[in-house]
């Protein structure tokens, strides 16, 4: 198995508040995804890091930033949490080079109430 | 952007039966594969088989096979033998041009019968 993980793995917070999820992965891998996963959606990209400090948008980014200062992590954040951003968050990686398949860590259920 | 499309929300398969998943997408690269992801009651997303457009045979890992049918834009999981523990969401997905994305399906809830 790929050695990713994500933490927390379940929060619940208020709406207006800031909330950080973290992604670590112990595989060197040069690319790292956040995807949300909600009911009729599938999985929809975030944001993606091709490496240290190299970031970009996927199809639903509005409300969150990410940050990638070190190989082994990437962070996602919602500045300002709103109950539309209540959802199963799943951060994967590529090793890109060597084959496109993406491996996910376990997710992160969180509530915004 | 990329259409993934896939047209059975729920499937039902006797224990022991072959089952087929739709699978269809919409691209005008020349060059491409999709994937297929397992995702258990459990939550946890499980690689299970991909396939470039110009693999001239269907990729086979064990009990599931991709049915890749370029001209219908079309790539198919199918697992033959189900099992019990083969109860679980499926994900179609395809990667962009440049191979560093993926666009995922809605997904297909299989579900195995005793």
């Amino acid at each position: 198995d790929a050695g990713i993980t994500q933490s927390p793995r379940h929060k619940v917070t208020e709406t207006g508040t800031p909330v950080t999820l973290r992604c670590h992965q112990t595989e060197n891998h040069r690319y790292m995804y956040w995807y949300r996963q909600d009911p009729g959606h599938g999985l929809r990209l975030i944001h993606y890091s091709y490496g240290v400090k190299d970031t970009d948008k996927g199809e639903v980014s509005d409300g969150y930033s990410v940050s990638r200062s070190k190989t082994e992590d990437f962070l996602l954040t919602l500045e300002s949490a709103t109950s539309s951003q209540t959802s199963v968050y799943f951060c994967a990686i590529s090793a890109y080079t060597s084959g496109l398949e993406q491996y996910f860590g376990p997710g992160t259920r969180l509530t915004v109430t | 952007a990329q259409k993934i499309t896939q047209t059975q929300p729920g499937m039902f398969v006797q224990e022991k039966e072959a089952v087929t998943l739709d699978c269809t997408y919409d691209t005008s690269d020349q060059s491409y594969g999709l994937f297929w992801y397992k995702q258990p009651s459990s939550g946890e997303m499980i690689f299970l088989i991909y396939q470039g457009s110009y693999d001239e045979q269907n990729a086979t890992e064990g009990r599931y096979s991709l049915n890749f049918q370029k001209a219908r834009k079309s790539a198919n999981l199918v697992i033959s033998a189900s099992q019990l523990g083969d109860s679980a969401m499926y994900f179609c997905a395809k990667p962009s041009t440049s191979g560093s994305r993926l666009t995922f399906g809605e997904g297909t809830q299989l579900t195995v019968n005793p």
